[in-house]
């Protein structure tokens, strides 16, 4: 099953704007991860953030995580074109419930020039 | 994609026969993944094997067999007992002990049943 959950589904967006992607889970996570997948291609991590952690930059993403709502938030900000692609949350659970990732189905994030 | 390879990037199968994809990564990661896609969906685990000569069922594993007999090689067998096949296939390696840490993914195999 899909733990975590994309809003919006598809995004669009010039380029210059703010892009703010959200993320909901259901069950308690040892951390949260987003990733990038262009068409037709592999996923590419993004960035992670712990559960003790509620803010995290890397360059022009900023990702917050709030445990309390089990909720998570991307902004990429500045887009650009290039950014286009769909993005995905992943959640990984504590270990001894079987730990893997669960990915959510994506945001379709398009920039336009 | 870095130090991970799948091949072949596309794949075309009769129904009724067995295809494998191959997974191949350099990364020296133990832990390994087979992960489907269907078109605007997320992706979905059917395998997973976090150390050599072991494996374990994903949440589709079903029509779907796995072999880890070298670290470095993770094959998936799509067999015809899957009978709705046509999906992209991601492999992926996770280097942490956890099995929640980053995860490193190869650049797909793309699987039609004609």
């Amino acid at each position: 099953s899909q733990q975590g959950e994309e809003d919006p589904q598809a995004l669009s967006i010039q380029e210059g704007e703010n892009a703010t992607m959200n993320c909901s889970y259901k069950t308690s996570i040892n951390n949260l991860q987003w990733y990038r997948q262009n068409s037709g291609r592999g996923l590419v991590h993004l960035i992670l953030i712990r559960s003790n952690e509620r803010e995290k930059h890397s360059g022009r993403l900023r990702v917050t995580l709030d445990t309390s709502k089990k909720s998570s938030s991307l902004l990429i900000t500045a887009s650009r074109a290039a950014d286009t692609a769909s993005y995905f949350c992943a959640t990984g659970s504590p270990k001894t419930s079987g730990s893997r990732l669960t990915f959510g189905e994506g945001t379709q994030l398009t920039v336009n020039p | 994609d870095g130090g991970i390879t799948q091949s072949p990037k596309y794949l075309f199968r009769k129904e009724g026969q067995n295809v494998t994809l191959s997974c191949e990564q350099n990364l020296n990661h133990d832990a390994m993944y087979w992960y489907r896609q269907d078109p605007g969906q997320g992706l979905r685990l059917i395998y997973y094997s976090q150390i050599v000569n072991d494996f374990q069922k994903g949440d589709i594993a079903e029509g779907y067999s796995v072999s880890r007999e070298k670290k470095e090689s993770f094959p998936l067998t799509v067999t015809s007992a899957q009978k709705n096949p046509t999906a992209f296939y991601l492999c992926a390696t996770e280097g942490g002990t956890r099995g929640t840490d980053t995860q490193y993914f190869g650049p797909g195999t793309r699987l039609t049943v004609l």
